[in-house]
Order: structure tokens, then sequence, then C-alpha cells
């Protein structure tokens, strides 16, 4: 049973525009959400995170969108560059803090187009 | 050192054989994480350290994993008698424990079993 889904393996965005993904849960217990970045042949590093007493938090050109009543979550990139080309994982757990262990989607592959 | 180092960064294992994979956590990081990352997929919790305390194993697939961190620092992921569907990355992660649950994770060593 996954708990986190990323419904789309892949996205394709235009150098500039607006880079949206997309993340889904079924655990009503999760509160505390993050977005992994991971190049190729590197581990995957932090981006981002929200409480889940927030419905937005915005970092520079990254903002995290919250919609708890829908169980979904979206990670904004705006202007999208061309290194933003990366495979981007939504991870969930219970609980703020690192005693917690996360559980990951499976992963979008973002590529900007230049 | 500056990152999360794992060794070896790939390795071959001819199928029953034994492997152990090492993790060099950042200086100072209470906790250390494992996970093992399938091709296509994110990564999933394997067992978690807090100290050299093994607090949670709850994600070791079977009783032929067993990892260990004697001295509260650099960890070992031992799998016994490997199998095919063992192949995959394994991946190493340290937070420090009052952090905001954001993870650092190491390159991972990628096994393939024959």
């Amino acid at each position: 049973d996954q708990q986190v889904k990323q419904n789309s393996p892949s996205l394709s965005v235009q150098e500039g525009r607006i880079s949206i993904l997309n993340c889904d849960y079924t655990n009503s217990m999760f509160d505390y959400f993050l977005w992994y970045k991971k190049y190729p042949a590197e581990g995957p590093t932090f981006l981002i995170s929200i409480s889940s007493i927030k419905d937005k938090n915005e970092d520079g050109r990254f903002t995290v969108f919250l919609n708890k009543s829908a169980k979904h979550l979206s990670l904004h990139i705006v202007p999208s560059q061309p290194g933003d080309s990366a495979v981007y994982f939504c991870a969930a757990s219970v609980g703020r803090g690192s005693a917690r262990q996360l559980t990951f989607g499976s992963g979008t592959q973002l590529t900007v187009l230049p | 050192g500056a990152g999360v180092s794992q060794s070896p960064r790939y390795k071959v294992a001819k199928r029953g054989q034994d492997v152990a994979l090492r993790c060099d956590p950042i200086s100072g990081h209470v906790s250390l994480f494992w996970y093992q990352q399938a091709l296509g997929q994110g990564p999933e919790f394997l067992t978690y350290f807090q100290n050299e305390a093994q607090l949670d194993k709850s994600g070791l697939p079977s009783d032929r994993f067993f990892a260990e961190r004697p001295e509260g620092s650099v960890s070992t992921l031992k799998i016994q008698r490997t199998q095919q569907e063992d192949s995959a990355v394994y991946l190493c992660a340290s937070s420090l424990i009052l952090n905001t649950g954001e993870l650092f994770f190491g390159e991972g060593s990628r096994l393939t079993v024959l």
C-alpha cells in the first residue's frame, strides 16, 4: 500500500515557466511533509518542507502548498531553470523531527528545457 | 568529512554471498538512517539509529539484513546470503537529533546481485 503517491513519473517544462509537481498521501496521521531533489549518481538533497499547521511555505523560487482536506501537496518552481532538472521526491512523516522515518513517493523526473 | 560518505559505491555479488555496506555520517549527527531504493522507486526506510542504539528496525525486509553502529558514528549494513531481489541502491542518511527532520543523504551504495 503506497501511502505517498506521485502519479506523474515525468514532467517537461520550458525554461522560465512554472513547474508544478504533485503528491498525494493516504495516511491522515502524516503531519510533516518534505520535498527532496535528486541528481543522477547523487543522494537526495532536502529542498523544502511544510508542517500540517500551514498551507503554504515559500523559499525563493520554491513554494510548497498543502491541502489537508484533499491529502494533496504540490511543489511550485517559478521560474524554472535548466539546473532544476532532477528527480523530485515527496516525503511525509508522522511528527516533525529526525526521530521519525520518512515515507517517500516514487519520484517525478523534471526536465527543464532551455 | 563534510558530507555523508558511503562505501563501496558499487558492489556486484553472486547470489548467496554476504555483503557489507559502510556509512560514515556527518560528524556530530546523532541520528542515522538506512534506506533501500529499488529502480524507479523512492527510498524505503530500513532502520534507524540514535547514537549506537537501534531504535527502529521495522523496515528490514528479512533476518538476512542486519545493521550496527557500535560506537555511535560509522554504521554497517550487512546482508547475508544475498538474493536477486536485494539488488538496489542502499542510502544512508544522518541528521541532528533536534533538527527539523531533514536528512542528509550519502550518494548510496548500488548493489547488484547476479
